[in-house]
């Protein structure tokens, strides 16, 4: 079965330094990797995501993340925060179906503080 | 592209009463609907998935009767939570896919008191 585990429920940075977010994840075939942000009394938005191919994934609002097989992560990096980066933060996880996304399965999340 | 609506987005129930949540894939097609809930400070839990005119398939310990759901077009669902209590109270966001990705709409805060 797959999973995702976020190392740390709360990242606190200072506005302008690195902000790096940790997933890791358990799957018996490669994955399809996904961040996603979430902001107070809001719905998902989708950051970024690993389907193929290219392993350092590119993203709205600056972020990136980088598809390790051999250590099964998919942490989420931003060289600078920005106090409008402060949100909760979802990794997730999906099968493949004949190259199509199966369910996703969401990590615990990680709020992400920025302080000025 | 992509937009997924709730309606309504926030909802105050009293006890006992049923609460009716729309969801809407505003400028596609989906395949697929999905169902969670979000407690507070807690990840999303998935509720059900299901298939435009076909029944939904539930997860593991959620109630089928106690949460209708209804799968009526290819952009529209629906989900019932039938005799609301307090314990119902949540946060519910749907999410639609498509071949192109799964998208998720703003979420209905339903306050059952």
């Amino acid at each position: 079965a797959q999973s995702v585990t976020q190392l740390g429920s709360h990242v606190s940075v200072s506005e302008g330094a690195l902000v790096l977010l940790r997933c890791n994840y358990s799957s018996s075939v490669p994955p399809y990797l996904f961040w996603y942000v979430q902001y107070p009394n809001q719905g998902l938005q989708l950051l970024l995501k690993y389907t193929t191919g290219a392993t350092l994934v590119k993203g709205i609002n600056g972020f990136e993340a980088e598809f390790k097989k051999s250590e099964t992560s998919f942490h989420l990096t931003k060289p600078s925060a920005h106090m409008s980066d402060a949100a909760e933060y979802f990794c997730a996880v999906s099968d493949r179906y004949g190259g199509s996304q199966g369910n996703l399965i969401f990590g615990k999340g990680t709020k992400l503080s920025v302080k000025p | 592209g992509a937009v997924v609506s709730q309606h309504p987005s926030w909802v105050i129930c009293k006890s006992g009463t049923s609460v009716k949540i729309e969801c809407r894939s505003l400028d596609f097609q989906a395949t697929t609907m999905f169902w969670y809930r979000q407690f507070p400070k807690q990840s999303l839990m998935l509720m059900a998935t299901s298939n435009e005119g076909s029944k939904a398939t539930y997860e593991q310990g959620v109630e089928k009767d106690k949460f209708l759901i209804n799968h009526a077009s290819l952009t529209l669902s629906t989900l019932t939570v039938t005799s609301a209590h307090p314990e119902d109270s949540s946060f519910y966001i749907c999410s639609a896919r498509d071949y192109g990705g799964q998208y998720f709409g703003p979420g209905t805060r339903l306050l059952v008191l």
